[in-house]
């Protein structure tokens, strides 16, 4: 079963660009989340899609925005990029709610610096 | 407000004996919890969660403790292996958040380094 995928991996931008990353899920996986890695602030929930529909969002401001398509696939979209934005952007899939304990499956992470 | 906190950034031990990685928490909402490990340029992987309804939960060499009336909670590798030198991620989750059970609340995690 192919695991989470994110793309690009790398990307380097520049302060006032706007950027667009990738998620595929595993597949079955209906709810896909996105988190933001940084060194000083862990991991930390920017929002959560499911069936299309973004049930869940953290504490960022707009220029963060995201969706999700009708197989599962997500974006999520930075705009007017700020040096503070640099960061390992995640995405994680869950099994349906049933599961219990949702135990996300991250992807290996988008690495954005933003110069 | 952090709810989840993990004061040591980072912990040493000799292979063979015992980590002890710790976590506290503030929410009292928090019903789940789990511990994800990072290797570099890799996403978090799952290790080990626990009910807030249980105090332990053991899963090979890994246990995790929770004491509710403290907030805190710890996991136990024994015996410690070099390969488990990793960033070791305490997270929980809130019962009924906003109509979504997956999202989750990070610490800001925890070098280990397992030295042979």
């Amino acid at each position: 079963k192919a695991g989470v995928t994110q793309t690009p991996r790398y990307l380097i931008k520049t302060r006032g660009q706007q950027v667009t990353l990738s998620c595929s899920p595993i597949s079955g996986h209906r709810s896909v989340s996105w988190y933001q890695q940084t060194p000083g602030q862990g991991l930390q929930f920017l929002f959560e899609y499911f069936s299309e529909t973004q049930r869940n969002k953290g504490n960022f401001p707009g220029r963060f925005s995201g969706r999700q398509f009708s197989n599962s696939r997500s974006e999520m979209n930075v705009s007017t990029l700020e040096l503070g934005d640099s960061a390992l952007y995640l995405c994680a899939s869950s099994t349906p709610e049933s599961s219990g304990a949702n135990v996300l499956t991250f992807g290996a992470g988008s690495r954005l610096t933003v110069l | 407000d952090q709810q989840v906190k993990q004061n040591s950034p980072s912990l040493s031990v000799q292979e063979g004996r015992i980590s002890i990685l710790n976590c506290d928490y503030t929410n009292s909402m928090f019903d789940y919890f789990l511990w994800y490990k990072k290797y570099p340029a890799e996403g978090p992987t799952f290790l080990i969660s626990i009910s807030s309804i249980k105090d332990k939960n053991e899963d090979g060499r890994f246990t995790v403790f929770l004491n509710k009336s403290a907030k805190h909670l710890s996991l136990h590798i024994v015996p410690s292996q070099p390969g488990d030198s990793a960033v070791y991620f305490c997270a929980a989750r809130r019962s009924n958040s906003g109509g979504s059970n997956y999202k989750l609340t990070f610490g800001k995690g925890t070098l280990l380094t397992v030295n042979p």
